[in-house]
């Protein structure tokens, strides 16, 4: 079974560029996940998605951070402008999604790092 | 709003000897899950073990146990016969209803040789 797919890997902007992640999750996975692990950090959730619609993005800066899931499949997370503090690695994850409460394992892909200078 | 604390910024271990990584967190909610991850220098985060609240036993997974105590939420890693491939950033996480990942900070775990 393929793992969640991210690219690209590595990603080099000056501030107030733009930039876009693209992420694949699992195969049938309902839920998708945006995590932002800034260096010396643990992941912070910026959104999450179950299918196409947005369960959760209230720490996602929506003055510059923009997110959509296409057709509850492939994910999209897009920063404009980026600031100096956006330097992170930007981890996507999914699950298979379900009842609350019930186990939904989340597997990450392997994340991008983004620097922004 | 759930926190994870984790007041080991690092952490080291002699090989095959054994290490205890803690972590506490805060949560009104009475179900929930608590995992620990692994994140070698390729950032891939690796599910280690997983806990859930509702079962007093503490789980195990080969040489990784947790010391789960639910009343003072405290939620700790013990890795025996530590190897040089354990050598990673290890995180605590909380999972309640809202299904998203609460993490904690972080140790950086140390083997040597």
């Amino acid at each position: 079974e393929a793992g969640v797919a991210q690219s690209p890997r590595y990603k080099i902007i000056e501030k107030r560029q733009s930039v876009a992640f693209w992420c694949n999750p699992i195969s049938g996975h309902a839920t998708l996940y945006w995590y932002q692990q800034i260096l010396g950090q643990g992941p912070k959730l910026l959104i999450q998605f179950q299918n196409n619609g947005v369960v959760d993005d209230s720490q996602l800066p929506k003055d510059r951070f923009s997110a959509e899931r296409l057709k509850g499949v492939d994910s999209t997370l897009k920063i404009q402008p980026a600031k100096l503090e956006d330097s992170a690695v930007y981890l996507c994850a999914s699950s298979l999604g379900g009842m609350r409460g019930s186990y939904n394992e989340q597997f990450f892909g392997p994340g991008t790092r983004l620097t922004v200078l | 709003a759930q926190t994870v604390t984790q007041s080991q910024p690092e952490m080291s271990v002699q090989e095959a000897e054994t290490v205890t990584l803690s972590c506490t967190y805060d949560t009104s909610e009475s179900d929930y899950y608590l995992f620990w991850y692994k994140q070698p220098p390729s950032r891939q985060m690796i599910l280690v073990i997983r806990q859930e609240a509702y079962k007093q036993q503490n789980a195990t997974e080969n040489r990784f146990s947790v010391n789960f105590q639910k009343a003072a939420k405290s939620f700790s890693l013990k890795i025996s016969d530590s190897q040089l491939g354990d050598a990673a950033m290890y995180f605590c996480a909380y999972r309640g209803g809202a299904q998203k990942l609460v993490f904690g900070q972080g140790t950086r775990l140390t083997i040597n040789p």
